[in-house]
């Protein structure tokens, strides 16, 4: 079966720094998808980036990108030039050949002006 | 983007009782959706696949006779939580399938707060 590995609790990160989330995960597939999702205090989910396994090339959206190493299973997520609204809890997650998101533990990302 | 919806947003009931949560797309149709149980500060733990026209499939360790799951239309499924105990006071959130493009892209509802009395 398929696991996440979310290593980082908690980090803290200076409005306008640069923040990575760690995220590790176990398959055996070749072929599959990994997201990152925030959920603010509202707790509404939101996507915040994917990533198909089968592209070498590391996905970005704005201020979001992601370092995708596939040998290594890992694929952390990098938050440039962060802001007050970046604050929430981040979940790393996988989705398996049957569609179903199995999830990291999350981090909850704090922000500090 | 695709919106999904679910009601109520809050209930409270009492122990004992049955409670009903509905989960419904509301721009696109949903031959599958997802039902996720999420406690404080924890990640969400996959419940049950609901599929139009069949039964549900639940993961390991879930009692199918405890949260009944009914997916009667491309656009609708429920959730009921049978007998409630406080145990089963949770945060529990919907998402649905979209099927209409490649990636097949899971939308998340904003989650219904239970609370058992």
């Amino acid at each position: 079966a398929q696991t996440v590995t979310q290593s980082q609790p908690e980090m803290s990160v200076q409005e306008a720094e640069t923040v990575t989330l760690s995220c590790t995960y176990d398959t055996s597939e070749s072929d599959y998808y990994l997201f990152w999702y925030k959920q603010p205090p509202s707790r509404q989910m939101i996507l915040v980036i994917r990533q198909e396994a089968y592209k070498q090339q590391n996905a970005t959206e704005n201020r979001f990108s992601v370092n995708f190493q596939k040998a290594a299973k890992s694929f952390s997520l990098k938050i440039s030039d962060s802001q007050l609204g970046d604050a929430a809890m981040y979940f790393c997650a996988y989705r398996t050949t049957s569609n179903k998101l199995v999830f990291g533990a999350g981090t909850i990302l704090r922000v500090k002006s | 983007g695709a919106v999904v919806s679910q009601h109520p947003s809050r209930v409270i009931c009492k122990s004992g009782t049955s409670v009903k949560i509905e989960c419904r797309s509301l721009d696109f149709q949903a031959t599958t959706m997802f039902w996720y149980r999420q406690f404080p500060k924890q990640s969400l733990m996959l419940m049950a696949t609901s599929n139009e026209g069949s039964k549900a499939t639940y993961e390991q360790g879930v009692e199918k006779d405890k949260f009944l799951i009914n997916h009667a239309s491309l656009t609708l499924s429920t959730l009921t939580v049978t007998s409630a105990h406080p145990e089963d006071s949770s945060f529990y959130i919907c998402s649905a399938r979209d099927h209409s493009g490649s990636l097949y892209e899971q939308y998340f509802g904003p989650g219904t707060r239970l609370t058992v009395t």
